[in-house]
This record gives structure tokens, C-alpha cells and sequence, in this order.
């Protein structure tokens, strides 16, 4: 069954970097786009940013683009998140989402999550 | 930016109860809305897209709806298992989610 498992969440400085992982199995991987969406503790939902299946195109969030990086890596069925100077509000947990079709914005399955905390 | 407004934030009801859950979009997504539900400590799960087609495995209870920039949730009767957040999700330009209606025991 398809499974995606986030890691990398960490409590960490503001202007600091952080590196998420999520691993994929149980679908093509390399055939879906694939998003991170975030939720603030007691918040509700923010889509973060997507990568294409092949890694070409991405588009971010206003409020994270120059500072946050989507990639993946398509022979380790893992998508990932660079957060560099990060914010207070950047706390949140991030889950990884794939798209229902391969090019769908709306998702069918998520991960667990992995909380990252920005504070001094 | 679409903004998407979710009413009430919280609506106390009991099982059995009939349910609508409302969302509104500032401009027009077309039927480009999906519903989620999600519990305490776990990540979301869709229920419908399309404004109104269930999603796999989804019971029959739920049902989606749409009339212009307005759309609906109805949870026919709801169950123990069904008290929940809810979101509507507009994927039409982006990604924007409302803000969640709680669901929560009366």
C-alpha cells in the first residue's frame, strides 16, 4: 500500500537550515507530482510547495519562495525540503502529499508529519 | 490569492444528526474543491473532490455539492467516527485551504 514516511523535523534556531526527507513506496513514484503542506501548531492547513515528477518544474508558497527548496530524487523514491533562514512561523508540521492524478493539487494520501519547531 | 471562507468554525451536533458544513470561495474555482477530514494527531484525508465526487472507500453518507462560489459538505448521518475537523481545499488557482470547521459532540 502506498506509504510516505517525513523525517528530518528538528527544533532549531531562527536563520537556520533544516533538511526534510520523505520516503515514498507502494506507487510509481517518479510518476506523480508531489507537494509539502504544512500545519502551525493548533492551525489549519498551508500548501507549501510542488515538485513536477520529473524534478523540472517547481513552484512554491509566496511567503517561503527564496528561502525553502523542493527536490526529489526519483531513484530513492524520496522527496525533500530545504528550509533555510527560517522563521517563527515557519513552525509547523510538514507533510508530504501526493497528488490523487499524477499532475493532481489535491491529495490522497499524506504522511504522518514531522514537526519543526524555529525557536531561540 | 483565493480565499476560502469555511462556516460555522464549530458546530456541536449529535449522532445521527444531518450535518452541512459550508465553504465559500472569494472568486470562482469551478468544481475545483476538495473536502478533508481530519483527526486529532493525524495527518488529513480526502474525502471529496471534484466538489462532489467521494473519494475511494468513502460511505455514502458523505456528500459533496456546489452553486457558483459556494460549496457544501453534508455528512447525512453522522457517526461516532465522524466528529472531526473538516476542510475544504480549492486546487482551481494553487492551493488554498479554509480555515476548518471543528465537529465536535453536543
Amino acid at each position: 500500500q502506498v506509504q510516505l514516511v517525513e523525517s528530518g523535523g528538528d527544533v532549531v534556531q531562527p536563520g537556520r537550515s533544516l533538511r526534510l526527507s520523505c520516503v515514498a513506496s507502494g506507487f510509481t513514484f517518479g510518476s506523480f507530482a508531489m507537494h509539502w503542506v504544512r500545519q502551525a501548531p493548533g492551525k489549519g492547513l498551508e500548501w507549501v510547495a510542488v515538485v513536477s515528477n520529473d524534478g523540472t518544474n517547481k513552484y512554491y508558497e509566496d511567503s517561503v519562495k527564496g528561502r525553502f527548496t523542493i527536490s526529489r530524487d526519483n531513484s530513492k523514491n524520496t522527496l525533500y525540503l530545504q528550509m533555510n533562514s527560517l522563521r517563527a512561523e515557519d513552525t509547523a508540521v510538514y507533510y508530504c502529499a501526493k497528488g490523487l492524478y499524477s499532475g493532481s493539487y489535491y491529495f490522497d494520501y499524506w504522511g504522518q508529519g514531522t514537526l519543526v519547531t524555529v525557536s531561540s | 490569492e483565493i480565499v476560502m471562507t469555511q462556516s460555522p468554525a464549530t458546530l456541536s451536533v449529535s449522532p445521527g444528526d444531518r450535518v452541512t458544513l459550508s465553504c465559500r470561495a472569494s472568486q470562482s474555482v469551478s468544481s475545483n474543491l476538495a473536502w478533508y477530514q481530519q483527526k486529532p494527531g493525524q495527518a488529513p484525508s480526502l474525502l471529496i473532490y471534484g466538489a462532489s465526487t467521494r473519494a475511494t472507500g468513502i460511505p455514502d453518507r458523505f456528500s459533496g455539492s456546489a452553486s457558483g462560489t459556494e460549496f457544501t459538505l453534508t455528512i447525512s448521518s453522522l457517526q461516532s467516527e465522524d466528529f472531526a475537523v473538516y476542510y475544504c481545499q480549492q486546487y482551481n488557482n494553487w492551493v488554498s485551504f479554509g480555515q476548518g470547521t471543528k465537529v465536535e459532540i453536543k
